[in-house]
């Protein structure tokens, strides 16, 4: 069965650069989320879209944004890349019509930031 | 929102039970628990959710206090592959899913 893709899965750059990542959905799956883990620490939520609609904001910080297209996969844009960004960023994915309570994670990108 | 809290680490015996605690004194009354978890740096599992009354699955049995202050995962016979960390968690107005610290569980054969 198709599961959520996330690219790229590893990712390298400069203090002040710009990232992008992205989040392709399951297949007819409507919402998406972002996670942010830091190094030793637990996934904290940072922006959920439906329907192409941001749906909730959590703990993303100003220098980030993230979109959700007509094709239901997401990017999520990181500006001004500080040291403390270097994570492992999760994107899930659900069906709201459906909801089993389940939310289908991809296997992250992990983000180093030198 | 609902926090949650969870011991930081247990182990349990190969084969046996391993049973998991959850504390959400704060949840409201309409809302879900759910526990994920995480093995290694890989994408968090699903692993089972409920609102009032027990539930089971393929993967575990989850136990909700009366009162819904609390929970217990119940991993009925603990394999190796079961060590991971284990989250608890609480569900926001919207689509918000918060995690909380988790349990590091350890297998031991």
């Amino acid at each position: 069965a198709a599961g959520v893709i996330q690219s790229p899965r590893h990712l390298i750059k400069e203090k002040r650069e710009t990232a992008t990542l992205k989040c392709y959905p399951i297949p007819r799956h409507d919402t998406v989320y972002w996670y942010q883990q830091g190094p030793g620490q637990d996934p904290q939520f940072l922006i959920s879209f439906y329907e192409k609609m941001q749906s909730d904001k959590g703990s993303i910080p100003d220098r980030f944004s993230a979109q959700q297209f007509s094709d239901y996969h997401s990017e999520l844009n990181m500006s001004s890349l500080e040291l403390g960004d270097s994570a492992l960023y999760f994107c899930a994915s659900s069906d709201r019509d459906s909801w089993t309570g389940e939310l289908f994670f991809g296997e992250g990108s992990r983000l180093t930031v030198l | 929102d609902a926090k949650t809290t969870q011991p930081p680490s247990m182990d349990c015996a190969e084969g046996r039970a391993a049973n998991l605690p959850c504390n959400h004194s704060t949840i409201s009354g309409n809302e879900y628990v759910y526990w994920y978890r995480q093995i290694h740096s890989q994408g968090p599992q699903y692993i089972i959710h409920g609102l009032k009354n027990n539930e089971t699955n393929e993967m575990a049995s989850l136990i909700i206090t009366e009162d819904r202050k609390s929970s217990t995962l119940i991993l009925p016979h603990a394999t190796l592959r079961d060590t991971a960390v284990y989250y608890c968690l609480s569900r926001g107005t919207g689509n918000q899913f918060y995690f909380g610290t988790g349990t590091s569980l350890t297998v031991i054969p």
